[in-house]
């Protein structure tokens, strides 16, 4: 059974307006997220955590919002660049250390210049 | 910087054959991945270990054996290959585990067919 789902497969946004892609997950173990984005032909790149004790974090034009009681993360980018077209993973981990990250489905984001 | 480097980067099996992919890392990373990714799905764990030596099943182990005889190398085989491993493979390493600060620096993938 899925522990990370992200029910949106794809997104499509003009360039320069934000883009929301959602996550939820169904283990309240999980204290740590974190969001991964793969170009074609190349593996995934690490993009943005969060840590259970916070809820928010934000680096340059991404954020990442934590809702612990709904079980759900978003990653908002803004303003989105056609380069941002990629395929963004949300994943989470139960503890540090932990030997396994559960990965969500992929959420494939196009940017329309 | 090469970071971690598959090979070979795709592969056609013929069900019954056995092959062996490689992954190798120039981080000095103790922990090593190695994940699948099919359609649907997302990435998982077949296989990992933390440190030279060591190996440990991960949540899709059957199929799958792997070995770290240096710790720069983690290498996945599979001995009798099936239709059902058709997928994407990706190797990845952490300095030290999952979680925390600790992000997993991925390889560009393994695609293998198994017809």
């Amino acid at each position: 059974d899925q522990q990370v789902k992200q029910n949106s497969p794809s997104l499509s946004v003009q360039e320069g307006r934000i883009s929301i892609l959602n996550c939820d997950y169904t283990n309240s173990m999980f204290d740590y997220f974190l969001w991964y984005k793969k170009y074609p032909a190349e593996g995934p790149t690490f993009l943005i955590s969060i840590s259970s004790i916070k809820d928010k974090n934000e680096d340059g034009r991404f954020t990442v919002f934590l809702n612990k009681s709904a079980k759900h993360l978003s990653l908002h980018i803004v303003p989105s660049q056609p380069g941002d077209s990629a395929v963004y993973f949300c994943a989470a981990s139960a503890q540090t250390g932990a030997n396994n990250l559960f990965f969500g489905t992929g959420t494939r984001l196009t940017v329309i210049p | 910087n090469a970071g971690v480097t598959q090979t070979p980067k795709f592969r056609v099996l013929k069900t019954g054959q056995s092959m062996t992919l490689l992954c190798a890392q120039d981080m000095n990373h103790e922990y090593m991945y190695w994940y699948r990714q099919d359609p649907g799905m997302g990435l998982r764990l077949i296989h990992y270990s933390v440190g030279e030596g060591t190996t440990a099943k991960g949540e899709v182990p059957d199929g799958y054996n792997v070995s770290r005889l240096k710790k720069q190398n983690f290498l996945l085989g599979l001995e009798s290959a099936a239709p059902s491993q058709t997928s994407v493979y990706f190797c990845a390493s952490t300095p030290g585990g999952l979680g925390g600060a600790n992000v997993l620096t991925f390889g560009a993938g393994s695609r293998l067919t198994v017809l």
